[in-house]
């Protein structure tokens, strides 16, 4: 079956660039969506079809999406931004959805 | 702007029912897919499965971890999903979330989401 890989962790100082990758063979050849969940709350789609931003989503957060790599990127990083993140892709030789482990963003 | 409410959590024996609820508001479901999400305490997101709106077959595709054990429907006039769970086991403890996908034929992104529904399964 197929398997999204993400790092566990991500530290980043504010003001900086983070990015949070997500790993799969060729997912350049599939749609990639990433969430952001913040503890206790429900998780948030922030970025969809590799690089569209849902409305209210700042600019600051784009998305990428080639060969073997999808990659979240998040400019002028905030404290508010401290968050696990999840990549997400509809596999469709099985018609199931699938996620990577989950990225825990911290902010230094 | 449509708003999704799960119900129904709680706590159950292994080997129990439970039926979760996920009604909508400020909008109807259309023919929109419906999907369920998981996470156990201190553990990712996982996928339960789906339901396909009427105009697209309502059709439904579940988990390897639920299969045979859950069940999705829903009442469209009611804008009511419902999980039916049958034979819980300890390890369908989690926190229960109904989605909305982003586009109406698909079941790739979803943009909707409510706020959980724990369900504890333990003796």
């Amino acid at each position: 079956s197929y398997v999204l890989t993400q790092p566990p962790s991500v530290s980043v100082a504010p003001g900086k660039t983070a990015k949070i990758t997500c790993g799969g063979n060729n997912i350049g050849r599939k749609s990639v969506h990433w969430y952001q969940q913040k503890p206790g709350q429900a998780p948030v789609l922030v970025m969809y079809y590799d690089s569209d931003r849902p409305s209210g989503i700042p600019e600051r957060f784009s998305g990428s999406n080639s060969g073997n790599t999808a990659t979240l990127t998040i400019s002028r990083v905030e404290a508010g931004d401290e968050a696990d993140f999840y990549c997400q892709v509809w596999d469709s030789s099985s018609d199931h959805v699938l996620f990577g482990g989950g990225t825990k963003l911290t902010v230094l | 702007e449509v708003q999704l409410v799960e119900s129904g959590g709680g706590l159950v024996q292994p080997g129990r029912s439970l039926r979760l609820s996920c009604t909508a508001s400020g909008s109807t479901f259309g023919d929109y897919t419906m999907s369920w999400f998981r996470q156990a305490p201190g553990k990712g997101l996982e996928w339960v499965g789906f339901i396909r709106g009427k105009a697209y077959g309502g059709t439904t595709e579940y988990a390897a971890s639920v299969k045979g054990r859950f069940t999705f429907s829903r009442d469209d006039s009611k804008s009511i999903a419902y999980l039916q769970m049958n034979s819980l086991k300890t390890e369908d403890t989690a926190v229960y979330y109904c989605t909305r996908a982003a586009e109406e034929a698909s079941a790739d992104a979803f943009d909707i989401w409510g706020q959980g529904t724990m369900v504890t399964v333990s003796s």
